[in-house]
Order: C-alpha cells, then sequence, then structure tokens
C-alpha cells in the first residue's frame, strides 16, 4: 500500500500561472484535507472533504479550489498563483472512526 | 478560540538521554484528541502519538510517551533513549471536533529538537 501520495514533489510557477496537486490515498478514507506550511509554522488548512463529491472551506482557502470526484483522490487549484502561494502543501487523510490524520510526503510550491 | 503553544524553538539533548518537549493547548469543547508529529528534514509528517481528551491513561508508544495532565491543559512528548535519528522538527496538535472544519487540525509552531552524539 503506497498510503497517501501526492504529484507533483515540486514545481516553479510564474505569478498567474495555474496549477493542480493531486492527493491520492489507498486507505478507502472519507476525509480528506489540505494544508499549507509556511516556513517558521505549524500547517494551516486550506480546504477539506468529508466524502466524495463534497468540500469545504478551511481557514484560509483563498486562491485556491478543490475537487473530490472519486473517494481516493483529492485535487487542489491554483487558477493564478501569486508568491503568497509559496508554501510547502500537505494532503491528508482520516478514516471516519479514526481520529489521526496521516499525511503525504508534501509538495513543495515555488511562485515567482 | 483554540491554539497549541509550543514555547521552545530549539532544544538540545544528549544521545540516549531522555528528553520533553513542551506543549500547552486551549479549547473549550470537552471532546478533543491531542497528537505529535516529527518532521526529519526530509519534509514529511510523520504521526507519533495519540491522547484523546476523555482517555484517563498517558498514551505510550515505543520510546514516545505523552504526558498528559488535562487540568494543566498540557501534552507534552516525553522521548526516552534519545537517537541521533530523532533530530527533527516536532509538531504538537490538537483536533477540533468533526463538526468544526471537519476535525482540523491545529498545530503549534514547532520545537526543533537536535541529538548531540
Amino acid at each position: 500500500n503506497a498510503g497517501v501520495t501526492q504529484t507533483p514533489k515540486f514545481r516553479v510557477l510564474k505569478t498567474g500561472q495555474s496549477m493542480t496537486l493531486l492527493c491520492a490515498q489507498d486507505m478507502n478514507h472519507e476525509y480528506m484535507y489540505w494544508y499549507r506550511q509556511d516556513p517558521g509554522m505549524g500547517l494551516r488548512l486550506i480546504h477539506y472533504s468529508v466524502g466524495e463529491g463534497t468540500t469545504a472551506k478551511g481557514e484560509v482557502p483563498d486562491g485556491y479550489n478543490v475537487s473530490r470526484l472519486k473517494k481516493q483522490n483529492f485535487l487542489l487549484g491554483l487558477e493564478s498563483a501569486a508568491p503568497s502561494q509559496t508554501s510547502v502543501y500537505f494532503c491528508a487523510t482520516k478514516g471516519p472512526l479514526q481520529e489521526t490524520q496521516y499525511f503525504g510526503p508534501g509538495t513543495r510550491l515555488l511562485v515567482l | 478560540a483554540q491554539k497549541i503553544t509550543q514555547t521552545q524553538p530549539g532544544m538540545f539533548v544528549q544521545e540516549k538521554e531522555a528528553v520533553t518537549l513542551d506543549c500547552t493547548y486551549d479549547t473549550s469543547d470537552p471532546s478533543y484528541g491531542l497528537f505529535w508529529y516529527k518532521q526529519p528534514s526530509s519534509g514529511e509528517m510523520i504521526f507519533l502519538i495519540y491522547q484523546g481528551s476523555y482517555d484517563q491513561q498517558n498514551a505510550t508508544e515505543g520510546r514516545y510517551s505523552l504526558n498528559f495532565q488535562k487540568a494543566r491543559k498540557s501534552a507534552n512528548l516525553v522521548i526516552s533513549a534519545s537517537q541521533l535519528g530523532d533530530s527533527a522538527m516536532y509538531f504538537c496538535a490538537m483536533s477540533l471536533p468533526l463538526y468544526n472544519q471537519g476535525g482540523k487540525l491545529i498545530f503549534g509552531q514547532g520545537t526543533e529538537l537536535s541529538v548531540k552524539p
């Protein structure tokens, strides 16, 4: 089992470009989350999903969109990247009867 | 408002000694979870240990134990017999109830632990 995977691992964008980050899990978890980690800080929630076809905003959702068309995949989109979105992005998953969130390896994004 | 506070930006410990990383939390919810994650220099977030707010006994996982003092709202991580591979950033986190943003995690700012040979 791969657990939680993220694609790509690293990306450089120019301001105004768009991209999609993919999170895939084979743990059959209902809950999926996107967090961002900025230097010297813990993680902050961007968006989350409690099941296939559902998404909701977290604490820092501006500039991002998400989709969960399949249970195992959670996509994070940046329509028009800004330098303030330079960060490390983590996907996490959790089962409905579990407390622990399991994280993917992260995607490092640099917006110039 | 819910908050996690880690007051030790960096700590040093001698190999084979024990070390305690401090964490205090603030919440008005009676039901919550407390976690510790390890982030090595490679960047991934590794789950270490979990403590539920209603758990009577302190959680233990191998060399890791969580010193849970509910009245003081503290959840310190104790690592026994430190190893060089324990050098990393350590994050304390608290889970909110599922009705609150899907049970998101709130993180502290982290403590960087360095293990000296």
